[in-house]
């Protein structure tokens, strides 16, 4: 069993939507939870970093962490033509020596 | 805009060649990883290091070496590509302590 799961997509949506996109986890002892952006050649960027349980909302961007369901979302409010990307979900334990990623999500917003 | 550097992106080479993939980073940073990327695959880990002298492989068995002699030098070695190594390689780095990854551009390799 894989120890992240990610919504496969691929997602397409036009422009203005709400976008959710999910991962699931199987080690409890994940305590960080990342978002990455990865444009079309391009490295995964950094977009939202959360530690434990919670909210954490960044412009229109918003991660949620659900440790008892090991589960975490990323919602995209009004999005954009530039939103359009692959998403990767990524965790870590305390030590934050070795990291965790998902297979990715891509999203294609149409203007 | 990212401070971890890649050369070459691009490389096409033939079969029995060695590369080696450039990583440098002007962070301070004490860990550096190297990653594999394949479509609709997760990351895999090839190696990483805590500092320098200090190497270790991933959880993907490789054929690839690293060497870690300054901090902010990281290069990753195929002493002879196949057509299996044809993939996106992607190096990052990490504070010491800190839990997330600066990821630099890639390096697409096509091993002909």
């Amino acid at each position: 069993q894989k120890e992240v799961e990610q919504d496969p997509g691929p997602l397409s949506v036009p422009e203005g939507a709400i976008v959710s996109l999910n991962c699931t986890y199987s080690n409890s002892a994940f305590q960080y939870f990342m978002w990455y952006r990865q444009y079309s050649r391009k490295g995964p960027e950094l977009l939202m970093y959360t530690y434990s349980s919670g909210n954490k909302e960044d412009g229109r961007f918003t991660a949620q962490v659900d440790k008892s369901s090991k589960y975490i979302s990323l919602f995209i409010r009004d999005s954009q033509p530039s939103d359009s990307a692959t998403y990767l979900c990524a965790m870590s334990k305390i030590t934050g020596n070795q990291f965790y990623f998902g297979t990715g999500t891509s999203l294609t917003v149409i203007p | 805009e990212a401070d971890i550097y890649q050369t070459p992106r691009y490389l096409v080479i033939g079969t029995g060649k060695k590369i080696t993939l450039e990583c440098s980073q002007t962070m301070g940073h004490d860990k550096m990883y190297w990653y594999q990327q394949d479509p609709g695959m997760e990351l895999h880990l090839i190696h990483y290091s805590y500092g320098v002298n200090s190497t270790e492989k991933g959880d993907l068995s490789s054929e690839s070496t690293v060497s870690r002699i300054r901090t902010e030098h990281f290069p990753l070695t195929l002493e002879s590509a196949r057509p299996s190594h044809t993939s996106q390689y992607l190096c990052a780095s990490s504070q010491l302590g800190a839990n997330v990854l600066t990821f630099g551009a890639g390096s697409r390799l096509t091993v002909l």
